[in-house]
């Protein structure tokens, strides 16, 4: 079983603050999501990455592929109050056509931005 | 609106009853997901279905849950005997089957209270 760890798990900033979280694993990633969870709702897809050291870019998210495909990380630019949640990064080891969009999910970093 | 839908939203049943919730996938996808999520955890895999075929189960599904997808397009989760460990989020994702594609949308999810 592969193990997908993210760090932090709670982060509490302030409003126009900088962040970064991170999701980590010991096996390489064929792909990897993140995605974001609100309270209560689904977890929403951000941004695939698939190529290692692709860096991908959303408005104020960076998302960056490890060299290696065995990490990711999330950088926020002054954070607003709208980035609060939860912040999920879901890998896929899949060789096989089987395999692919099974996902396995980190625990996810609990992210909260404050005015 | 043309996303992954779920019903129902909420459900609080009494132990040993059984339950059943609905899942309708993007249209076009054909693939389709049962993942659950705990409080504080991400989502965990439980299922997944190609058109109307089951291809994986996970060792979190016990005998009393039980999955179908019968004409290729919405698909059911059951679970039958509740108990109050089944209480959690169910939620359902689905994805076009195309080669390195693992992006999953996700639906929002039922919320299983078991009393």
């Amino acid at each position: 079983t592969q193990l997908l760890e993210q760090s932090p798990q709670f982060l509490s900033i302030q409003e126009g603050e900088n962040l970064t979280v991170y999701c980590n694993s010991s096996s390489v990633f064929s792909s990897l999501q993140w995605y974001r969870q609100e309270p209560g709702e689904g977890p929403v897809l951000l941004v695939t990455v698939v190529t290692g050291g692709e860096v991908k870019k959303l408005k104020r998210l960076t998302f960056q592929f490890g060299d290696a495909r065995k990490d990711s990380s999330l950088h926020i630019t002054a954070a607003q109050p709208g980035d609060t949640g939860l912040y999920l990064c879901a890998g896929s080891w899949g060789l096989t056509t089987d395999s692919w969009g099974k996902l396995q999910f980190g625990a996810g970093t609990q992210v909260v931005v404050t005015p | 609106d043309t996303g992954v839908s779920q019903n129902p939203r909420h459900k609080i049943t009494k132990r040993g009853q059984n339950v059943t919730f609905r899942c309708d996938p993007i249209s076009e996808h054909n693939r389709l997901y049962w993942y659950r999520q705990t409080l504080g955890q991400g989502p965990e895999f439980l299922t997944y279905f190609q058109n109307e075929a089951q291809l994986e189960k996970s060792r979190l599904l016990s005998d009393r849950f039980s999955a179908e997808r019968p004409k290729g397009s919405f698909s059911t989760l059951e679970i039958q005997r509740t108990e109050q460990g089944d209480s959690a989020m169910y939620l359902c994702a689905s994805s076009p089957f195309r080669r390195s594609n693992t992006e999953a949308f996700f639906g929002q999810g039922t919320r299983l209270t078991v009393v």
